[in-house]
């Protein structure tokens, strides 16, 4: 099983609409939980972090996290096609590198 | 505020040159990180340093060497190039191993022909 798991796409929503991204990781230990914006051909941009189970917002964006689930998941709302892009979710257990999945493109369609 | 910079962006080798990537941070971070990002493979740890003086192998450090120069730099060496390793190679950086909000620099895009 990978460490971390996302659904690579791509996800297609309409303009305004909600996306939802998900990512399950497989060590119970994990302790901070990281999603990155790349837009193509950019470098990797943080845009939320979350290290207790519930949720976060910021502006459009909630990340929500699920420790006994092993689940993180950002929501976006009010998509914008400037929003097109993959998003990495990002883990790490203390101490150690992040560990990245491997992203889910998402295009926001207008 | 500069962040991760990066040198060269873009590089194209012949199999069998080496060449060293540079890269320096200015947010007096302790960790720094090499990545390398292949298309369905996501970013994949090459080397890291905790904290100056220290280095340490991840995922696929083979064909590679670093070298943590000083708490600014960390520097990635390809001393006979492969076209496997042709790649986009991403250096990072965080306060410390524990506080792990990554900072990218811009990227380095490597072609080996």
């Amino acid at each position: 099983q990978k460490e971390v798991e996302q659904n690579s796409g791509p996800l297609s929503v309409p303009e305004g609409a909600i996306a939802s991204l998900n990512c399950t990781y497989s060590d119970r230990v994990s302790q901070s939980f990281f999603w990155y914006r790349q837009y193509s051909g950019k470098s990797p941009e943080l845009i939320m972090s979350i290290y207790s189970n519930g949720d976060k917002e910021d502006g459009r964006f909630t990340a929500q996290l699920n420790k006994a689930s092993q689940y993180v998941s950002l929501l976006i709302r009010d998509s914008q096609p400037s929003d097109s892009a993959t998003y990495l979710c990002a883990v790490n257990r203390g101490n150690t590198p992040l560990v990245f999945g491997k992203g889910t493109r998402l295009s926001v369609i207008a | 505020n500069a962040g991760v910079t990066q040198t060269p962006k873009f590089q194209v080798l012949k199999t069998g040159q080496s060449m060293t990537l540079q890269c320096a941070q200015d947010m007096n971070h302790n960790s720094m990180y090499w990545y390398r990002q292949d298309p369905g493979m996501g970013l994949r740890l090459i080397y890291y340093s905790a904290s100056e003086g220290t280095t340490d192998k991840g995922e696929v450090p083979n064909g590679y060497n670093v070298s943590r120069l000083n708490k600014r730099e960390f520097s990635l060496r390809l001393e006979s190039a492969a076209p496997s390793q042709t790649s986009v190679y991403f250096c990072a950086s965080t306060r410390d191993m524990s506080n792990t909000e990554a900072f990218f620099g811009q990227g380095t895009r490597l072609t080996v022909v």
